[in-house]
């Protein structure tokens, strides 16, 4: 059975500083992965999505890597603002299938 | 959100009662999905379904069941709720050619007195 491990499970950083949030996972025969960012009280809102023979994906400040082998991804979040604090989750999609698999999300705070 | 639309927001009501949520999209997605979120235990795959009439069991599918008579509508049913499923619920479409993104709707908190 896949499981997805977010550590730390929450994060606290001053604004401007460049961070990674970590994602891993014990199956490396993963379809993708998917980084969501969640707001209080909200939806999830998909950020990037990396698929098994990517290595990286990048979109504005936000940068997330793959290494499948190792059943690890990190997602980059370059000179941050009070707006992105929010919780990131990552999910697995297994190859041949569609139920996704979930970690349970690092929560971060960007102070000013 | 992808034109998903979920209701109630917000609902209470008491143990053994039969509950239905409703997820509505406008954009003809195949692929829809429940989710529940729990702290500590993230999301879980309740139910899934890959076109009208067609559904299949996720993870956590015990006492709860979906039904699909159109493209467009995804219901969740709580036969009779118990407070274990005090929880916040999550509708997913997923798009793309091989269906590999999921966006969500905002979320139906229901709690069961």
């Amino acid at each position: 059975k896949q499981e997805v491990t977010q550590i730390p499970a929450a994060l606290s950083v001053p604004e401007g500083e460049n961070l990674v949030l970590n994602c891993s996972f014990t199956d490396s025969a993963i379809y993708n992965l998917q980084w969501f960012r969640q707001d209080p009280g909200k939806g999830l809102t998909s950020l990037l999505l990396i698929q098994s023979s990517q290595r990286e994906q990048t979109s504005g400040r936000l940068n997330a890597s793959l290494d499948k082998s190792s059943g690890r991804s990190t997602l980059y979040i370059a000179a941050s603002q009070p707006g992105d604090s929010a919780t990131y989750l990552c999910a697995v999609r297994p190859g041949g299938g569609n139920k996704l698999t979930f970690g349970t999300g690092t929560q971060l705070k960007v102070e000013l | 959100d992808a034109g998903i639309t979920q209701s109630p927001r917000h609902k209470v009501t008491e143990t053994g009662t039969p509950v239905t949520l409703r997820c509505h999209q406008t954009e003809n997605h195949r692929y829809m999905y429940w989710y529940r979120q729990d702290p500590g235990h993230g999301l879980r795959l309740i139910h899934y379904s890959y076109g009208v009439k067609d559904t299949d069991k996720g993870e956590v599918s015990d006492g709860y069941s979906v039904s699909r008579s159109k493209t467009e509508d995804f219901l969740l049913t709580l036969e009779s709720a118990t407070s274990s499923q005090t929880s916040v619920y999550f509708c997913a479409i997923s798009v793309g050619a091989d269906n590999e993104k999921l966006f969500f709707g905002s979320g139906t908190q229901l709690s069961v007195l």
